[in-house]
């Protein structure tokens, strides 16, 4: 149980197109996802909350018009990278909180700006 | 500023040693905490939650809880080379619902 999906898993795009990212919750209801983003050797870096129904909360430093969240349905976030740019290539994590407060990770989606 | 603090390592063992992670976090409010462990490349991986004092088991694995030193370790006992990972620490400080607040993660290395 507790299954999160990403799609795409890999994705290498040109310089000012936009991404789009799914994530899913398989086999449980989700109201609540987080994105995450990750450079190499780094930690796990907070982007945004994302509320089914409602706007996403934004971590400071995060431009919500950059990265636009939509959360249309218990099972389906969805995270665009608009505009991007090379230092936008990282690694993007999403995660769906189960019960008992729990984050089940996606798999992760690796982004190439070239 | 709510912070949790691992060491980053690398925490080298034998195979077949018990690993001991360590954890330590600054808010006292603090409520649940959860150890998980990546992979390099590859996203976050679940190992275990604990929400009291204590200790947990799963197998391999046992959480320890001390809320009065505000710290939370992991052993791994019967360390095998499929251990090797970064483990990350993540606790939950009672603030946006499941928001977590995470370690940098310790890397552990498991030598046959």
């Amino acid at each position: 149980g507790a299954v999160v999906s990403q799609h795409p898993s890999r994705v290498i795009c040109k310089s000012g197109t936009s991404v789009k990212i799914e994530c899913r919750s398989l086999d449980f209801q989700a109201t609540t996802m987080f994105w995450y983003r990750q450079f190499p050797k780094k930690s796990l870096m907070l982007m945004a909350t994302s509320n089914e129904g409602s706007k996403a909360t934004y971590e400071q430093g995060v431009e919500k018009d950059k990265f636009l969240i939509n959360h249309a349905s218990l099972t389906l976030s969805t995270l665009t990278v608009t505009s991007a740019h090379p230092e936008d290539s990282s690694f993007y994590i999403c995660s769906a909180l189960g019960g008992a407060d729990t984050q089940y990770f996606g798999p992760g989606t690796r982004l190439t700006v070239l | 500023q709510k912070e949790v603090e691992q060491n980053s390592g690398p925490l080298s063992v034998p195979e077949g040693a018990i690993a001991s992670l360590n954890c330590t976090y600054s808010d006292r409010g603090s409520q649940s905490f959860f150890w998980y462990r990546q992979y390099s490349g590859k996203s976050p991986e679940l190992i275990m939650f604990i929400y009291s004092n204590g200790d947990k088991e799963d197998g391999r694995f046992t959480a320890q809880l001390n809320k009065a030193s505000q710290y939370v370790s992991l052993l791994i006992r019967d360390s095998q080379p499929s251990d090797s990972a970064t483990y990350l620490c993540a606790v939950n400080y009672g603030g946006s619902q499941g928001n977590l607040i995470f370690g940098k993660g310790t890397k552990l290395s498991v030598k046959p």
